[in-house]
């Protein structure tokens, strides 16, 4: 399967713990994007990545939470001090650079916060 | 600032008949990209068609077509002949893309849905 990929698929922690979420994009894509949604809501940007450079964070993105794409290829979503609020759905996509027109979205990792 | 604006929570549709997803969008951007995205209860999204500001032709994919009306600011989905795996929620999503320095890929900005439930 050459789709992108999330690890866990579904997470259960209770409020304060630290979680990190794992995406694999594409492999020749450069660029990784995490969004997040919540019930009922469209999805919500959170951050970007150009191979190993993160280009933009959203104002959404507390300073709990932090990502990192260290070789250019997969990305880690840390969140610290987990808050019921943080309670969604984390999504990743991938694309290129230049020319595909698309994100291409992983089954995103549910987080439940106790 | 830029905003989807998708007014149908919810539509129905019989199974085989066609049905049109609404959209309108904000942006003040000449150069834009405009998505549609499915979201079954699995959660993953799974792109559908894409229309650019500038292509003068409204975008097809099989039996998906985008009703784009530049003038309007509307890009509605429509989708012919329904089938049951047709039920999910819909997204409208649209990207800026006048940055060239920057690639043509930005942050998609997204509406709230429209669940969509195909009657046999």
């Amino acid at each position: 399967d050459t789709g992108v990929s999330q690890n866990p698929r579904h997470k259960i922690t209770k409020r304060g713990q630290n979680v990190t979420f794992r995406c694999d994009p594409i492999s020749e894509h450069n660029r990784l994007y995490w969004y997040r949604q919540t019930l009922g809501q469209g999805p919500e940007f959170l951050t970007y990545f150009q191979n190993e450079a993160q280009l933009e964070k959203s104002r959404l993105l507390s300073d709990r939470f932090s990502a990192e794409r260290p070789k250019g290829s997969f990305s880690t979503l840390e969140i610290q001090r987990t808050e019921q609020g943080d309670s969604a759905m984390y999504l990743c996509a991938s694309s290129l650079l230049q020319g595909g027109f698309s994100q291409y979205f992983g089954p995103g990792t549910r987080l439940l916060v106790l | 600032a830029q905003k989807i604006t998708q007014t149908q929570p919810g539509m129905f549709v019989q199974e085989k008949e066609a049905v049109t997803l609404d959209c309108t969008y904000d942006t003040s951007d000449q150069s834009y990209g405009l998505f549609w995205y499915k979201q079954p209860s699995s959660g993953e999204m799974i792109f559908l068609i894409y229309q650019g500001s500038y292509d003068e032709q409204n975008a097809t994919e099989g039996r998906y077509s985008l009703n784009f009306q530049k003038a309007r600011k509307s890009a509605n989905l429509v989708i012919s002949a329904s089938q049951l795996g047709d039920s999910a929620m819909y997204f409208c999503a649209m990207r800026e893309e006048r940055t060239v320095w920057a690639g043509n890929n930005r942050k998609l900005i997204w509406g709230l849905g429209t669940s969509l439930a195909v009657n046999p």
